[in-house]
């Protein structure tokens, strides 16, 4: 069964760039079945989807977020990355890496909570 | 962009039948996904492709999609069933999610 593991640091200050890997174990990340996301949520609030990767490399991204964010796949390392830019306080959320088989996201991470604070 | 419209909370008594709803524009053309999410927990899917069950989903979960609404429906709802649940689609290679429901079992 796969396994996904978010990873990164827990505060950013604003202005700055959040950035974080999903690490996938349990099957490999160059499947081909599947795509591979990342999916937010504030406090109290529902999700966002900010985007996701293909094995290929090839991404979609929120339009909403798309100026600020870079979503790349290692597939020697079995992970995949998120960079958001140029943070503010609206971006503090917890983190979700998921994948996703069949347009429905069917495994995820734990969740990682990202503050943005100075 | 395409929004989905969910009530904030839904109420129901123990061993009775919860029905959530999930409004969007001709959803019925949409595959609707769902998911249950308990506190401090990632979100569980619970329904895929408007009314299928993944493996360990109880019977007692089931979907429908016509029109402009997709319902999840929860019959005989337990204690364990209470949750934030969230209805998903894609529109235009954009995941969208609804705002959750909070269910409450009284």
């Amino acid at each position: 069964q796969v396994q996904l593991q978010e990873s990164g640091p827990g505060l950013v200050k604003p202005s700055q760039t959040l950035s974080l890997t999903c690490t996938v174990s349990g099957g490999s990340i160059s499947s081909g079945s599947y795509d591979w996301s990342w999916i937010r949520q504030p406090a109290g609030k529902g999700l966002e989807w900010i985007g996701r990767v293909y094995i290929s490399g090839s991404t979609n991204y929120n339009p909403s977020l798309k100026s600020r964010v870079t979503i790349s796949i290692n597939t020697s390392k079995n992970q995949f990355s998120l960079k958001l830019s140029s943070v503010t306080a609206a971006d503090t959320a917890v983190y979700y890496c998921a994948s996703a088989a069949e347009y429905y996201f069917d495994y995820w991470g734990q969740g990682t909570l990202v503050t943005v604070s100075s | 962009s395409y929004e989905l419209t969910q009530a904030l909370s839904v109420s129901v008594a123990l061993g009775q039948t919860a029905r959530i709803t999930c409004g969007g524009n001709n959803i019925g053309s949409k595959n609707v996904h769902w998911y249950q999410q308990k506190p401090g927990q990632a979100p569980v899917l619970v329904i895929y492709r408007d009314s299928n069950r993944p493996s360990g989903i109880p019977e007692r979960f089931s979907g429908s999609n016509s029109g402009n609404t997709a319902t999840l429906t929860i019959s005989r709802a337990q204690a364990g069933d209470e949750a934030d649940y969230s209805c998903q689609v894609w529109d235009s290679s954009t995941a969208v999610f609804g705002g959750g429901t909070k269910l409450t079992v009284l």
